[in-house]
C-alpha cells in the first residue's frame, strides 16, 4: 500500500461546483503539503500543515481551502471550481528534508 | 522572487548514452536543492538532495552537482537505460519549512 494516498485519482466536474480532494498518509509525519501541476510549469504550492493546528497558504491559495482532520489527513476542497483550476494536484508528506508525494489527483473542470 | 529553469524541456537518447540534465535558479541564497523523477500516475520520488555547503551527491548511475555562486545545478545519469525515462524536476528550497520551488521539468526518453 502508498505511503501518501489521494482519493480520487481522476475527477471531472462542472463550474460552480465544490469539490473535495483527499490525502492520507500512514508515514506518520507532522508536515504536510497541497500542490498543483500545470502543463509546462513545475510545481506550485496552495497549502502546508506543519501540524493540526497550523496551516498555511502557499504560492497560490486563492479559490482553495484545506482541512487537516488529524496528523494523517490533510484535504483540499474548491469551494466554486472554474476551469482554470484544471490541472493535476499532489499531496506531500515530509520528515527532515525529503518530501514524499502521492499519486497525484488529475481534475477537469468543465 | 526565486525562479527555477530547466534545459532542455525534452531530450531524447539512444539507450547507453551519457547524458546531462541542467537546471538554473535566480537566487542562491537556498536550503537545498533536490532532484526528483515523475512517472506518470506515480507521483514524485526524490532521487538526490544537495545541502547549500555541499557541491555534489551521488546515487548509483546518478550524479548531482550544486554551483551556489552560479545558480546552476547539474544532473548526470551514466550509462541510460530505458527505464531512465521520466521526467525529471528540479526543485529548490528557499525560504525554510519545507517551501519547495520547482522547475517545469526535462522529459526524457530513452530508447532501445
Amino acid at each position: 500500500d502508498a505511503d501518501v494516498t489521494q482519493t480520487p485519482r481522476n475527477r471531472i466536474t462542472k463550474t460552480g461546483k465544490r469539490i473535495m480532494l483527499e490525502c492520507s498518509q500512514t508515514k506518520g509525519h507532522d508536515r504536510m503539503y497541497w500542490y498543483r501541476q500545470d502543463p509546462g510549469l513545475g510545481l506550485r504550492l496552495i497549502y502546508y500543515s506543519f501540524d493540526v493546528k497550523d496551516i498555511n497558504k502557499g504560492e497560490i491559495s486563492d479559490g482553495y481551502s484545506v482541512s487537516r482532520q488529524a496528523q494523517a489527513k490533510f484535504s483540499l476542497s474548491l469551494e466554486s471550481a472554474i476551469p482554470n483550476q484544471t490541472a493535476l494536484y499532489f499531496c506531500a508528506t515530509s520528515f527532515g528534508d525529503i518530501q514524499y508525494f502521492g499519486a497525484g489527483t488529475r481534475l477537469s473542470v468543465l | 522572487k526565486q525562479e527555477v529553469t530547466q534545459i532542455p524541456a525534452a531530450l531524447s537518447v539512444p539507450e547507453g548514452e551519457n547524458l546531462v540534465l541542467n537546471c538554473s535558479f535566480t537566487d542562491s541564497a537556498i536550503y537545498n536543492l533536490q532532484w526528483f523523477r515523475q512517472d506518470p500516475g506515480k507521483g514524485l520520488t526524490s532521487l538526490l538532495l544537495i545541502q547549500s555547503s555541499q557541491r555534489e551527491q551521488t546515487s548509483g548511475r546518478l550524479n548531482a552537482s550544486l554551483d551556489k555562486s552560479s545558480g546552476r545545478s547539474t544532473l548526470y545519469i551514466a550509462a541510460s537505460q530505458p527505464g531512465d525515462s521520466a521526467t525529471y524536476l528540479c526543485a529548490v528550497e528557499a525560504g525554510g519549512y519545507n517551501k519547495l520551488i520547482f522547475g517545469a521539468g526535462t522529459r526524457l526518453a530513452v530508447h532501445p
